[in-house]
């Protein structure tokens, strides 16, 4: 059980450059969620997904996209990445959304440490 | 808007004495609450939560957190620390039917020996 793994663990990008971060978890669970990490500023999201077939903006949407590819995976993706994407990415997994206090634990994967000249 | 408030950037302490790292919140409605712990280049780990019940959370590796509604506080606690315990901590909120999981800036932790 490797719970969240996220691909490629550090990257370099030239500005402009678009590339896509792979997330995915083995824990059968429905939601999933993509957030940064940025010096001082905790973690925020970026984008989450309920439920496969579903995707909602969060805190940082923007120069970003995802797809829910299945139950599994969830990928983010910079269409032309910049220098104020620099950050570490984290993706996360819960059971559920909102349905039960108890099933919200969010498990985080080892991050992706993005670098953007 | 939820939010969360971590008021120190660092904590120092020796070993085998209490550690304490301070966390308040605000949020509307009940609010579900979390402790993580991040080491450095690992991602985040899950150390407790408050759901409901209990004031006095016990979570891993001893530590502990009480939730206090009347000073919005959820304050991580830990009564003997260990070197193996410095690390990045951050408390997190969460409203009821709200899908958003909002993160304090994060108070790293140093327990010097």
């Amino acid at each position: 059980n490797a719970g969240v793994t996220q691909t490629p663990k550090f990257q370099v990008l030239k500005t402009g450059q678009s590339m896509t971060l792979q997330c995915a978890q083995d824990m059968n669970h429905n939601s999933m969620y993509w957030y940064r990490q940025d010096p001082g500023m905790g973690l925020r999201l970026i984008y989450y997904s309920a439920s496969e077939g579903t995707t909602d903006k969060g805190e940082v949407p923007n120069g970003y996209n995802v797809s829910r590819l299945n139950k599994r995976e969830f990928s983010l993706r910079l269409e032309s990445a910049a220098p104020s994407q620099t950050s570490v990415y984290f993706c996360a997994s819960s059971e559920a959304g909102t349905s039960g206090g108890n099933r919200e634990t969010q498990y985080f994967g080892p991050g992706t440490r993005l670098l953007v000249l | 808007a939820q939010s969360v408030a971590q008021p120190e950037d660092q904590v120092n302490v020796a070993e085998g004495n209490p550690l304490t790292v301070k966390c308040t919140y605000s949020v509307s409605g009940n609010p579900y609450l979390f402790w993580y712990v991040q080491y450095p280049n690992r991602g985040l780990q899950f150390l407790l939560k408050y759901i409901t019940g209990d004031n006095l959370v016990k979570g891993s590796y001893g530590f502990e957190a009480e939730f206090n509604k009347s000073q919005t506080s959820f304050h991580l606690k830990k009564p003997s620390a260990l070197v193996s315990d410095s690390a990045l901590y951050f408390c997190a909120v969460r409203g009821t039917g709200d899908y958003k999981l909002s993160f304090g800036a994060g108070t790293t932790v140093t327990v010097r020996a």
